[in-house]
């Protein structure tokens, strides 16, 4: 089992449309948590900090549950300019920062 | 603010030669970490580096060397190259010591070529 998961997509929506994505962590031991956002062959950027119960910014909220180990990320109102790959990332203390392997959105007119 | 800068941007080798990548973090920031990125996966944690040593290490052998110099700019050095290490190179820095140990900023990317 890879130590974080992502549903890699595509997910495809029209504009307008919210979207969620999940992301599974199996070290219990994590403690920070965060969305990149990554477009196609540049860097990822950091899009949130995902810190105890969660933030919004903007269009954009980041959950955490750390009963269930998981992150998510909502975006509302869909943009054309939000297609991207989505990476989310945990990592803490001692515990090397883990990537998954990323999921990609497509927003359409 | 000039944010991490990379260099080379690109970069074509053969199997067998040795490569050194490098990075200039983020102003105000201590802290370097490599990253490996092949198509369609994530980013793979390397090695940190912080007060010119390594502090952790991802799964990756030891032809992965790095070094880290007093004006916390770093190189990424890979000897022996395989084909398999054909990827981007990513080095992202942080600031270790404050709240937002853990945040991290990437700069845009080293693609290396093995043939």
């Amino acid at each position: 089992r890879k130590e974080v998961e992502q549903d890699p997509g595509p997910f495809n929506v029209p504009e307008g449309a919210t979207v969620a994505f999940n992301c599974t962590y199996s070290n219990s031991a994590s403690q920070s948590f965060f969305w990149y956002r990554q477009d196609c062959r540049k860097e990822p950027k950091l899009l949130m900090s995902v810190y105890s119960s969660g933030n919004e910014d903007g269009r954009f909220t980041a959950q955490l549950n750390r009963a269930s180990q998981y992150i998510s990320l909502l975006i509302r109102d869909s943009k054309l300019s939000d297609s991207a790959t989505y990476l989310c990332v945990a990592s803490g203390g001692s515990y090397i920062p883990t990537f998954g392997r990323g999921t990609s959105l497509i927003v359409h007119p | 603010d000039a944010g991490v800068t990379q260099s080379p941007t690109h970069l074509i080798k053969t199997r067998g030669q040795q490569v050194t990548l490098r990075c200039s973090p983020k102003s105000g920031h201590d802290t370097v970490s490599w990253y490996q990125q092949a198509l369609g996966q994530g980013p793979q944690f390397i090695f940190q580096y912080y007060e010119e040593e390594e502090r952790q290490r991802g799964n990756f052998p030891d032809r992965f060397s790095g070094h880290q110099f007093p004006n916390y700019s770093s190189e990424l050095n890979v000897n022996a190259l395989l084909l398999g290490d054909s990827a981007l190179y990513l080095c992202a820095s942080s600031s270790t010591g404050t709240s937002r140990t853990d945040t991290q900023y990437f700069g845009p990317g080293t693609r290396l070529t093995v043939l």
